[in-house]
């Protein structure tokens, strides 16, 4: 159980273009989920934490223009990248935390390759 | 701001070896402690959770300890297995907050 998919897997996409990606939680109901973004050898840094039926709360320094979060269901979060630049390229991965479960217990997706060419 | 390292970056051992993987947190005001493999290209996978209650947990050739005082962790593998190899990474959780703070991962290979 307990079972996140992100959707697509990998995506290229052209400079100015933007991109959606999809964060399911495939068997359990999340009232929070997370986006984080990876760069190559470095660690997860938090982006955003999507609450259901409401508006993301942004970390610092994240552009909330720019990376459009929108939880419109408990099963479903999406992130879209508008006017993606190559400096976008990374790697991004979703959380859901299970509604009613251990308050600080995150399951995590597979990721998202983005690349902007 | 809580601070989450880990130490070495890399590692690099002989199958068979028993090795130890550290990690240290500068706030100590933590919720729970886990421990995430990932490999390469891919997404996380939970290996551990420790609660801030308690002092260690067991799965298998895993075992993580936990020092809150101290602020640090260390994951044990015995007995490695080149499947083993991957980057692993601790992260922590503070109370009143569910947001989890990355370490900055080791990645370990395993020499066959």
């Amino acid at each position: 159980g307990a079972v996140v998919s992100q959707h697509p897997s990998r995506v290229i996409c052209k400079s100015g273009t933007s991109v959606k990606i999809e964060c399911r939680s495939l068997d359990f109901q999340a009232t929070t989920m997370f986006w984080y973004r990876q760069f190559p050898k470095k660690s997860l840094m938090l982006m955003a934490t999507s609450n259901e039926g409401s508006k993301a709360t942004y970390e610092q320094g994240v552009e909330k223009d720019k990376f459009l979060i929108n939880h419109a269901s408990l099963t479903l979060s999406t992130l879209t990248v508008t006017s993606a630049h190559p400096e976008d390229s990374s790697f991004y991965i979703c959380s859901a935390h299970l509604a009613g479960g251990s308050a600080y217990e995150q399951y995590f997706g597979p990721g998202t390759r983005l690349t902007v060419t | 701001k809580q601070e989450v390292t880990q130490i070495p970056a890399a590692l690099s051992v002989p199958e068979g070896e028993n090795l130890v993987l550290n990690c240290s947190f500068t706030d100590s005001a933590i919720y729970n402690l886990q421990w995430f493999r990932q490999d390469p290209g891919k997404g996380l996978t939970s290996l551990l959770l420790i609660q801030s209650s308690q002092r260690e947990q067991t799965s298998g050739r895993l075992n993580a300890s936990l020092d809150k005082s101290s602020g640090r962790s260390t994951l044990y593998i015995a007995a490695s297995q080149p499947g083993d190899s991957a980057t692993y990474l601790c992260a922590v959780s503070n109370f009143g907050n569910e947001k989890l703070t990355f370490g900055t991962g080791t990645r370990l290979t395993i020499i066959p």
